[in-house]
């Protein structure tokens, strides 16, 4: 059973509009949420992460939103740049289980100039 | 800080050989992890090392594979009797009992 789920495999944006990545979790003992962004031959690199006792955190161009009772997250990239084409992964996970981390399967988000 | 690092950055083996797999956290990180990716999906967690004790292994983590991390320092992921399902990109994390992990360029495996 995939716990944390990315039901967009790719996303296409104009440069300068806003991206929005979606993501969604069956576990509620999760209490600490975080994306990473992957260019191909690299490790997935931290952008961002929120703890379940808030509803949002914003650093700079990126925003994530929890809705706890939904079960759901959501990036917000504004403006997009062409820079920002990658491979977005969200992941979970609980204080109890090590901090290991679950992942999504990924968005592809894909910049236009 | 000069990052997680992992060696070799790419390994091609044969089917049935072993393969080792080295990954050298960030200096001072007391906790290492290991993951795997296969193409398409998102990184899988194999086990994690505070210091130098071994915490949790996931079930993914069959008898073929074993991990140490002698003296809490550098980590060693070995692959014993390797088969062509394990061909994927192995990642290597370090933290340091904060929540959030940075990840090493990983180590890309196909067994032929």
């Amino acid at each position: 059973d995939q716990q944390v789920k990315q039901n967009s495999p790719s996303l296409s944006v104009q440069e300068g509009r806003i991206s929005i990545l979606n993501c969604d979790y069956t576990n509620s003992m999760f209490d600490y949420f975080l994306w990473y962004k992957k260019y191909p031959a690299e490790g997935p690199t931290f952008l961002i992460s929120i703890s379940s006792i808030k509803d949002k955190n914003e650093d700079g161009r990126f925003t994530v939103f929890l809705n706890k009772s939904a079960k759901h997250l959501s990036l917000h990239i504004v403006p997009s740049q062409p820079g920002d084409s990658a491979v977005y992964f969200c992941a979970a996970s609980e204080h109890n289980a090590g901090n290991m981390l679950t992942f999504g399967g990924g968005t592809r988000l894909m910049v236009k100039p | 800080d000069t990052g997680v690092s992992q060696n070799p950055r790419h390994k091609i083996t044969k089917r049935g050989q072993n393969v080792t797999f080295r990954c050298d956290p960030i200096s001072e990180h007391n906790r290492l992890y290991w993951y795997r990716q296969t193409l398409g999906q998102g990184p899988e967690f194999l086990t994690y090392f505070q210091n130098e004790a071994q915490l949790e292994k996931s079930r993914l983590l069959s008898d073929r594979f074993s991990a140490e991390r002698p003296k809490g320092s550098f980590s060693t992921l070995e692959i014993q009797r390797t088969e062509q399902g394990d061909s994927a990109m192995y990642l290597c994390a370090s933290s340091l009992g904060s929540r959030q992990q940075f990840f090493g360029p990983g180590t890309r495996l196909t067994v032929l």
